[in-house]
């Protein structure tokens, strides 16, 4: 799997938009952009994924450049519950391991 | 729906004693089962996985091993616990195909 490269951590004002920024400039052609977030004390929880093109569900959006080497996670309007490590995974969807890095360390401040 | 079922949620165990840690899935079949720990202040550190009954494939040389007895029961053990042992462990499925991983609630591990 590709490595990717996020900054540890980030601050954001409550109800402003986050942006978390991960270079992945080795990834694939059939390699995913996978996010998840981990809330302290708790396991890890899915957020979003993609291939290509941008997506967005309930939690968040993600946007994926064009030459694929770099992403963002986006949540539009953070809140306090959103502070958490958010990790950014480049992975084959068929692929079996599902490895995390270091994460980005957000926190969301009133 | 599924569910994952991880426990206990806290131990504290002696240095040298044995560790049996069960996470059972419910829900599904033949799903990917994943072990992890996680040092205090430290990212996640992926142990072992499987993709079936008596699979089992270890990612980090240790004083751990996986094993698979049932298709949704995955245990963690040890014969004797080490103090680096420490941390939080946490249980994972992912279904066949599927894109997501969901997580148990974890166990946190003092060993002492």
């Amino acid at each position: 799997d590709a490595k990717t490269t996020q900054p540890p951590s980030m601050d954001c004002a409550e109800g402003r938009a986050a942006n978390l920024p991960c270079n992945h400039s080795t990834i694939s052609g059939n390699e995913y952009v996978y996010w998840y977030r981990q809330i302290h004390s708790q396991g890890p929880q899915y957020i979003i994924h993609g291939l290509k093109n941008n997506e967005t569900n309930e939690m968040a959006s993600l946007i994926i450049t064009e030459d694929r080497k770099s992403s963002t996670l986006i949540l539009p309007h953070a809140t306090l519950r959103d502070t958490a490590v958010y990790y950014c995974i480049v992975r084959a969807q068929g692929a079996q391991k599902l490895v995390f890095g270091q994460g980005t360390r957000l926190t969301i401040n009133p | 729906s599924q569910t994952i079922h991880q426990w206990p949620a806290t131990l504290v165990q002696p240095v040298g004693s044995p560790l049996s840690l069960e996470c059972t899935v419910e829900g599904t079949s033949n799903p990917n089962l994943y072990w992890y720990r996680q040092a205090a202040g430290r990212g996640l550190q992926l142990l072992f996985y499987s993709v079936g009954i008596g699979q089992i494939s270890s990612e980090v040389p240790q004083n751990l091993s996986a094993s698979r007895p049932q298709d949704r029961q995955f245990i963690l053990s040890s014969k004797k616990l080490l103090l680096s042992d420490s941390g939080f462990y946490l249980c994972a499925y992912r279904l066949m195909g599927g894109p997501e991983a969901f997580f148990g609630q974890g166990t946190r591990l003092t060993v002492v």
